[in-house]
């Protein structure tokens, strides 16, 4: 246990649905990341927020909408799917970095997403 | 091209033997991690190193930096199929901006 949970751990949807993924933490942190995870590739940074405000979006594709309604909570809100887009989705948090400086992550288990 | 690379991309050794996973930069390492992560699972924080030359350890996992090389080591003593996973390194710093990247892994399989 990372004191990070995701839902679900595993979705598969169709490429004309919307749904959400969840994550929290319990860790007292105050930054939370999204990240991509493909077969054969590294991992991808999608979003950061930090202090509940996006501070890194990384030319993600806009069916993809995150949302951090507080310091514990990020969501991301999927619509209008892909294939290309199943992969393991990672959550992370950690404390808030400043300036060059960073704090270790701690991630949750991630999502198993599927698009048909 | 990777902006951080990793040798070998995978490893099978047989239980009881050491080995050695090197993390390789493109750009200047203001710090560096190391995760495990099992196979679909979430990373686990193994260890930070932030100074050159700095070296940890965790029970029987040893990782070192060389920032003259940009370089980082992780070198397992006596391996153990619970040792087995993936591992990842991640850096951050000037170089790299606000953005945390990862390296690409190393697949590491511990026979019994």
């Amino acid at each position: 246990e990372t004191g990070v949970t995701q839902t679900p751990r595993h979705l598969v949807m169709g490429m004309t649905n919307k749904k959400s993924l969840k994550c929290e933490q319990h860790l007292g942190h105050n930054a939370m990341y999204w990240y991509k995870q493909s077969a054969k590739k590294p991992l991808e940074l999608m979003f950061v927020y930090s202090l509940e405000e996006r501070v890194e979006n990384n030319s993600v594709p806009s069916r993809f909408s995150p949302e951090c309604p507080n310091s514990s909570h990020l969501f991301l809100h999927l619509h209008t799917l892909q294939p290309e887009d199943s992969a393991l989705y990672l959550c992370a948090s950690s404390r808030a970095s400043g300036g060059a400086g960073s704090y270790e992550q701690y991630f949750g288990p991630g999502t198993r997403l599927t698009v048909t | 091209s990777q902006e951080l690379e990793q040798s070998p991309q995978s490893l099978i050794v047989q239980e009881g033997k050491n080995l050695t996973i090197n993390c390789t930069s493109s750009k200047t390492l203001y710090g560096l991690y190391w995760y495990k992560q099992k196979y679909g699972e979430g990373l686990i924080f193994l260890m930070m190193l932030q100074k050159g030359g700095e070296e940890k350890s965790h029970e029987k996992i040893t990782a070192k930096l060389d920032e003259k090389k940009q370089q980082s080591s992780l070198h397992i003593t006596a391996s153990q199929p619970s040792h087995a996973g993936i591992y990842l390194c991640g850096a951050y710093g000037v170089n790299y901006g606000q953005n945390f990247v990862f390296g690409p892994g190393t697949r590491l399989s511990v026979l019994p």
